[in-house]
C-alpha cells in the first residue's frame, strides 16, 4: 500500500514568486493535513480537510497561502508572493476522520531567497 | 502557549546505552504519537497510543492513562541508526477534530 506522496521534494524561489505543493494521501483516508515546519522546530498545522471541506484554516496566512482539496482526494497548497520567512519544510499527512494517528509524506523543502 | 513540552531538547548517547525522552502536556490529551525525523526530513511514525504502553524492538512508549498529562519514549541498547530528531504529538480533547500539537523535538545523537 502506497504511503502519502508529495511533490516536488525541493523548491527554491526568489521573494515574490509563487509556488504550489501537491499531496496525494493514503487511499481511503478522508482527512488531510498540511503542516509547516521551520528549521529546528516542530511541525505546525496550517490547515486540514475532511473530504473536500476545510475543517480548520485558522493558522493559514490567508493573504498569501491557499489550500484546496476539490475532490476530497489530492490536495494543493499554494503560496502567492513567497517571503523569506516562508522558508520551511511543508508536510502533508492523512488519517481516518476521528482517529488521531497520522501518516506523513516526505515533505517539500522550500527555500525562499 | 505550547501544549506539548518535550525534554530533553538534545541528547548524546554511546552505542549500547539506554535513555528516555519525555513529553509533558499542559492539558489532558486523548492520545499521543511519537515520530522520528531522519536527515532527509521524513517523519516516521514510531507509536500511536490512546493509553498504556507499546513496545517495538528496542523502543518502548508509555502514555499516562490516569492523568493523561505525559508520555515517555524509552530507547534500549541505542544504535547508530537511532540518531535523529524525535517528536511527540498529542491530540487534545473533543472539539479539535484530530488535530495534533507537536513538541519542539529532541535531537538524539548516538556515537560509537
Amino acid at each position: 500500500e502506497a504511503g502519502v506522496t508529495q511533490s516536488p521534494r525541493y523548491a527554491v524561489l526568489q521573494e515574490g514568486q509563487a509556488v504550489s505543493f501537491w499531496c496525494d494521501p493514503i487511499s481511503g483516508h478522508d482527512t488531510l493535513y498540511w503542516y509547516q515546519q521551520p528549521r529546528d522546530q516542530g511541525p505546525q498545522l496550517l490547515v486540514y480537510f475532511r473530504d473536500e471541506a476545510v475543517i480548520d484554516n485558522s493558522q493559514l496566512p490567508s493573504d498569501r497561502f491557499s489550500a484546496v482539496r476539490p475532490k476530497g482526494t489530492n490536495s494543493t497548497l499554494k503560496i502567492q508572493s513567497a517571503k523569506q520567512g516562508d522558508t520551511a519544510t511543508y508536510l502533508c499527512a492523512s488519517s481516518d476522520w476521528g482517529v488521531a494517528e497520522q501518516f506523513f509524506g516526505p515533505g517539500t523543502r522550500l527555500t525562499v531567497l | 502557549g505550547d501544549q506539548v513540552e518535550q525534554s530533553p531538547s538534545a541528547l548524546s548517547l554511546h552505542e549500547g546505552t539506554d535513555s528516555a525522552l519525555r513529553c509533558n502536556f499542559t492539558t489532558t490529551m486523548r492520545s499521543v504519537q511519537w515520530f522520528r525525523q531522519n536527515s532527509r526530513g521524513s517523519l516516521i511514525s514510531l507509536f500511536y497510543l490512546a493509553s498504556g504502553t507499546k513496545e517495538n524492538g528496542r523502543l518502548k512508549s508509555a502514555f499516562d492513562s490516569k492523568e493523561r498529562r505525559y508520555s515517555t519514549l524509552h530507547i534500549r541498547d541505542a544504535q547508530l541508526e537511532d540518531s535523529g530528531t524525535y517528536f511527540c504529538a498529542a491530540e487534545a480533547g473533543q472539539g479539535t477534530g484530530s488535530k495534533l500539537s507537536f513538541g519542539k523535538g529532541a535531537k538524539l545523537t548516538v556515537s560509537p
